[in-house]
């Protein structure tokens, strides 16, 4: 079986950095994806890591570590936009199968 | 690449009913997989196809059904319809082994069922 978890809900300021944490139980998996999530839309891509380190994407970077369960996703110069739900998902090993966190919530405010 | 698109947006069903949602892939996404998503929950994984069969399934009952169709359109289909049912459904399409892109969503359909 697998186990993820995300932070419910997080704030943070607008300009700032916030970093997501997700943990996660799984026998294997292939990578590690993080969606972002806008209320009443759907889910749209932001990164995939497979190898363990940083992935970097703009203002946005991914970090996965095999050996202790653990990504996180980092957002910077925080933009009011980024108000949003953001979702860790874990593609099992086969790529036949992918599991979703419940999201956290995050609200920046100005 | 016209994304992907799903119908209808809304729809409401009576409990016991059966109910066909469909999806059309991204161009040239030969793999479909469908979520259940409920208020403020993460999407729960459904089943995956690629290339018409079934290559992958999450923990939900037979009365979930899917098809793909040569044209890599998608249904899924719900029988004998529950009150717990009643989520956002989305369909999701990627390039077989090209997981690195991610998927692409649809905006989903709203499934009431009362």
């Amino acid at each position: 079986g697998q186990n993820i978890d995300q932070p419910t809900e997080m704030t943070a300021t607008e300009g700032a950095i916030v970093q997501i944490n997700c943990t996660y139980q799984t026998s294997g998996f292939n990578g590690l994806f993080w969606y972002q999530q806008h209320a009443g839309e759907a889910p749209t891509f932001l990164s995939y890591n497979v190898l363990d380190g940083l992935e970097e994407k703009g203002r946005f970077s991914s970090f996965l570590s095999r050996s202790k369960g653990y990504s996180y996703l980092l957002l910077k110069e925080l933009q009011m936009k980024d108000s949003a739900s953001y979702l860790c998902a874990l593609i099992h090993t086969g790529g036949f199968k992918t599991i979703f966190g419940a999201g956290t919530r995050l609200f920046v405010k100005a | 690449e016209t994304g992907v698109t799903q119908s209808p947006t809304h729809l409401i069903k009576t409990r016991g009913q059966q109910v066909t949602l469909r999806c059309s892939s991204q161009s040239g996404h030969n793999t479909v997989s469908w979520y259940q998503q409920a208020l403020g929950q993460g999407p729960q994984f459904i089943f995956q196809y690629y290339r018409e069969e079934e290559n992958g399934r999450g923990n939900f009952p037979p009365r979930f059904s899917g098809l793909q169709f040569p044209n890599y359109s998608s249904e899924l289909n719900v029988n004998a319809l529950e009150l717990d049912d009643s989520a956002l459904y989305l369909c999701a399409s990627s390039f077989g082994d090209r997981e690195a892109y991610g998927y692409t969503f649809g905006s989903g359909t709203r499934l009431t069922v009362v």
